[in-house]
């Protein structure tokens, strides 16, 4: 079975710092696909990034970036020079190949302070 | 282009009644998610629908909940008699193809059961 851990349940930060949320994975597959969504207030789930598990390329998207390692089952997501419209909800979600749902965590809760 | 569009955005009805919940997904998109967030959590899946067939109901979690996609296009989830247990944000997702493809989230409808 699958599993997605995001032990952070919240957190705090003051608006400019750098955040990083910790995402733990658990599957025997060796094809699989994490994500990130966001959940701002309003209440809809946002697509953020998507890898497939032969890829541990690290990415960047603006202040965005994430850390893939498979040799610890991570998939760690940073924002740096937080703002507040960075309040949200985060999940990470793992599928496998093939015709299978998403398993998401429990989500990071993340506030921005101005 | 339009995204995921689900009716109705809130849903309150009252113990033991009849309720449909309605998804039209993104025009082209064959892969068609049921998941159901219940507060403080992530999304749990409840049924997945490639074209007009249900490929996995796995995650249903009783016999009153019920979906159709008949055209493979839009999609109604039907609960019978339901409990103030059922009482949910329920989220629809579409993706192009099943399980490796990014899904693309509606808004969600929020049932509460009185």
């Amino acid at each position: 079975a699958q599993k997605v851990t995001q032990a952070q349940t919240e957190i705090s930060v003051v608006e400019k710092e750098d955040v990083t949320l910790d995402c733990v994975y658990e599957t025997r597959d060796t094809t699989y696909y994490l994500f990130w969504y966001k959940q701002p207030p309003s209440g809809e789930l946002v697509f953020l990034i998507r890898r497939n598990s032969f890829d541990e390329q690290n990415e960047i998207s603006g202040r965005y970036s994430w850390n893939f390692q498979k040799s610890t089952s991570s998939f760690n997501f940073t924002i740096t020079a937080s703002q507040v419209v960075d309040s949200a909800v985060y999940f990470c979600a793992l599928s496998l190949s093939g015709n299978t749902p998403l398993v998401f965590g429990k989500g990071t809760r993340l506030s921005v302070i101005a | 282009g339009a995204g995921v569009s689900q009716t109705p955005s809130n849903k309150v009805t009252e113990k033991g009644k009849y309720v449909e919940l309605r998804c039209d997904p993104i025009s082209g998109h064959t892969a068609l998610y049921w998941y159901r967030q219940s507060l403080g959590q992530g999304p749990e899946f409840l049924i997945y629908f490639q074209g007009t067939g249900a490929a996995d109901d796995s995650g249903l979690p009783n016999d009153r909940f019920f979906a159709v996609r008949p055209e493979g296009s839009v999609s109604t989830l039907k609960i019978q008699r339901t409990e103030r247990g059922d009482s949910a944000v329920y989220l629809c997702a579409s993706s192009l193809v099943g399980g490796r493809d990014t899904q693309y989230f509606g808004p969600g409808t929020r049932l509460t059961v009185l």
